[in-house]
């Protein structure tokens, strides 16, 4: 199966910060999420995001699918944007990286 | 819109006992949905795909016997956990989606189910 690595594994940020979380994978893919869970686990879609870029609010993600990898762009953070961010592909079913950790300290 | 309801949100029980998990779309039909499960501090494995009507695949490493899933309609699917161990405990979430399989189609999750058996 297709394989998603996400990095950085862990991030700590002070408020107001900006951040670059990374998603690639190996091979070509029909589609690809961004999720956020959060500390209740509650996974929230952030993107439906294949290919291209798309913005909402603080947050936006860029797509290159033809080099295989896709970036989550977190801007002004917030203490309620610390979770777990997962990028997922999907290639007839959803393959989820190991998720990158942020944590924003007041 | 595309909101998918998981209930119970959480169950304790006794180790022996089943355990039933409801998934439902609420504004949408689901011809697929999905059930994972997650352990603590990692990410999200697949362990079936159902479509209405027939028979839910299952993925590798996943006990058919022991993960019951039903998709009777196009708004319901359950996964029932027979005889349940301690083992058993981990956080079940479920998805939904509009399309054949996911092609093209974003999932929309639920929110969870911790199970924990004693």
């Amino acid at each position: 199966g297709i394989q998603v690595e996400q990095s950085p594994p862990d991030l700590i940020l002070q408020e107001g910060a900006n951040s670059t979380l990374r998603c690639n994978f190996s091979d070509s893919v029909n589609n690809l999420q961004w999720f956020h869970q959060n500390p209740w686990g509650q996974l929230i879609n952030l993107f439906y995001i294949p290919s291209g870029t798309k913005q909402n609010g603080r947050l936006s993600a860029t797509t290159v699918a033809t080099e295989r990898y896709s970036l989550l762009y977190i801007s002004s953070s917030q203490t309620t944007d610390s979770g777990v961010y997962f990028c997922a592909v999907d290639d007839y079913k959803l393959s989820f990286g190991a998720g990158t950790t942020v944590t924003v300290r007041a | 819109g595309a909101v998918v309801s998981q209930h119970p949100s959480w169950v304790i029980c006794k180790s022996g006992t089943s355990v039933k998990i409801e998934c439902r779309s609420l504004d949408f039909q689901a011809t697929t949905m999905f059930w994972y499960r997650q352990f603590p501090k990692q990410s999200l494995m697949l362990m079936a795909t159902s479509n209405e009507g027939s028979k839910a695949t299952y993925e590798q490493g996943v006990e058919k016997d022991k993960f019951l899933i039903n998709h009777a309609s196009l708004t319901l699917s359950t996964l029932t956990v027979t005889s349940a161990h301690p083992e058993d405990s981990s956080f079940y979430i479920c998805s939904a989606s509009g399309g054949e399989g996911t092609l093209g189609q974003p999932q929309h999750f639920g929110d969870g189910t911790r199970l924990s058996i004693l």
